[in-house]
């Protein structure tokens, strides 16, 4: 079946450590990518994303994403987090043929220790 | 930026009864607006797509008749829980679109 996978359920990790984390999606043809966070207690935001162009996508509070089409992958990275980062992400794919249905993964816990 | 309300924030309700979530968005009008389901340590799964003015579209395996929406103007969708057995105990997350999707808040709906 088509899906959305976050291979990372849990991170937990100290503050300036780098991170990546994983996302990969089964979909044949063009897709459009996000990355959302979601902080404890708070609504989901778009943290970034990718429509087209240049693949490696930078968003918000130091945050960047790489296409990789090939591996069908839109891996999220940040060199130095923070303990303000501690969040839910939940990678999202909208698969071009379906008319702006957004498709999540199961997202990962992120826990960053001061 | 964009702002999606959801009210209420969360509710307790008995077996058998209904219950309603408002979804809101504040400072623009949406034609389109989703309804989402999540379940403990699991993704959002689209549950349907409420569309201003005409009837919602519903995902595969989703009760319309359980779940009703109403989207009655551009501002404003409802989804309603009717008749609530305790599987229908999640986080309901709605989204309004303008360019791109923008969340609400999420409701906790506990049925007892």
């Amino acid at each position: 079946a088509q899906s959305v996978s976050q291979h990372n359920h849990h991170v937990i990790l100290s503050e300036a450590a780098s991170l990546e984390l994983g996302c990969n999606y089964s979909y044949g043809g063009t897709v459009n990518l996000f990355w959302y966070v979601q902080y404890p207690g708070q609504h989901l935001q778009l943290l970034l994303k990718y429509f087209s162009g240049d693949p490696l996508v930078k968003g918000i509070k130091g945050f960047e994403a790489e296409f990789i089409k090939s591996k069908f992958s839109f891996n999220l990275r940040k060199p130095s987090v923070q303990w303000s980062d501690t969040a839910e992400y939940f990678c999202a794919v909208i698969p071009m043929d379906s008319s702006y249905k957004l498709i999540f993964g199961s997202g990962t816990r992120l826990l960053v220790r001061p | 930026g964009a702002v999606v309300s959801q009210h209420p924030s969360w509710v307790i309700c008995k077996s058998g009864t209904s219950v309603k979530i408002e979804c809101r968005s504040l400072d623009f009008q949406a034609t389109t607006m989703f309804w989402y389901r999540q379940f403990p340590k699991q993704s959002l799964m689209l549950m349907a797509t409420s569309n201003e003015g005409s009837k919602a579209t519903y995902e595969q395996g989703v009760e319309k008749d359980k779940f009703l929406i109403n989207h009655a103007s551009l501002t404003l969708s409802t989804l309603t829980v009717t008749s609530a057995h305790p599987e229908d105990s999640s986080f309901y997350i709605c989204s309004a679109e303008d360019h791109e999707q923008y969340f609400g808040p999420g409701t906790r709906l506990t049925v007892t």
